[in-house]
């Protein structure tokens, strides 16, 4: 069971949009499309800002969006803002009552 | 507020053992799965396992099956990740986290606890 695949940075300046991706294989992102993303701020814990690959909690931007496709898992920040900086990590499920985390990527605010 | 709160930062030494606390409150804690997650310093996170509390039903990653014991106490709404033999590469910030879904194929870990650092140093 290994880590599903993204970028380990990425970076934009305020206002622009970056996409972060998640790719797995068709063990889980490919076969369980219903991916989450966490964000996680330096000394913090992490926080769900999307589900269901798409779906966005109470409270969290519509800057933030997600979307799918086969084995791959996108994450798109549109409107970029300095408090955007942290980490993120895209979570799917695997089988047999077992999930696996990305490897995360650390989003710099230029 | 659906809230878990951890037990506080361990240090302990190679080969002791260990159990670390994640109280629950604001919903029904026999309603839903709780999760655990590593995260060694500097590093990604890792899911680790998974408990029902109604029926203490477990489910394990393959990388920490044997490895931890997560167990839950519904009197007392508390979930718990324990270890019998602590190795340095044990060191990390543990959290727990409520699985908010009704479907496994569907992760919501949502909300998280505090994190829990543990310290394991001769």
């Amino acid at each position: 069971q290994s880590a599903l695949t993204q970028p380990a940075s990425v970076s934009g300046s305020p206002g622009q949009s970056i996409t972060i991706s998640c790719t797995g294989t068709s063990s889980d992102v490919g076969t369980y499309a219903l991916v989450s993303w966490y964000q996680q701020h330096p000394g913090k814990a992490p926080k769900l800002i999307i589900y269901e690959g798409s779906k966005r909690p109470s409270g969290v931007p519509n800057r933030f969006s997600g979307s799918e496709s086969g084995n791959t898992a996108s994450l798109t920040i549109s409107g970029l803002q300095a408090e955007d900086e942290a980490d993120y990590y895209c979570c799917s499920y695997a089988g047999s009552s077992t999930w696996v985390f990305g490897g995360g990527t650390k989003l710099t605010v230029l | 507020e659906v809230q878990l709160v951890q037990s506080g930062a361990e240090v302990r030494e190679p080969g002791e053992s260990l159990k670390i606390s994640c109280k629950v409150s604001g919903y029904h804690f026999d309603g839903y799965w709780i999760g655990w997650a590593r995260q060694v310093p500097g590093r990604g996170l890792e899911w680790m396992g998974i408990i029902f509390p109604a029926g203490s039903d477990a489910r394990y990653s393959p990388s920490f099956q044997g490895q931890v014991t997560i167990s839950a106490d519904i009197s007392i709404t508390t979930a718990y990740l324990q270890w019998s033999s602590l190795k340095a590469s044990d060191t990390a910030m543990y959290y727990c986290a409520r699985f908010s879904s009704a479907t496994f194929a569907a992760p919501q870990f949502d909300p998280w606890g505090q994190g829990t650092l543990v310290t394991v140093s001769s």
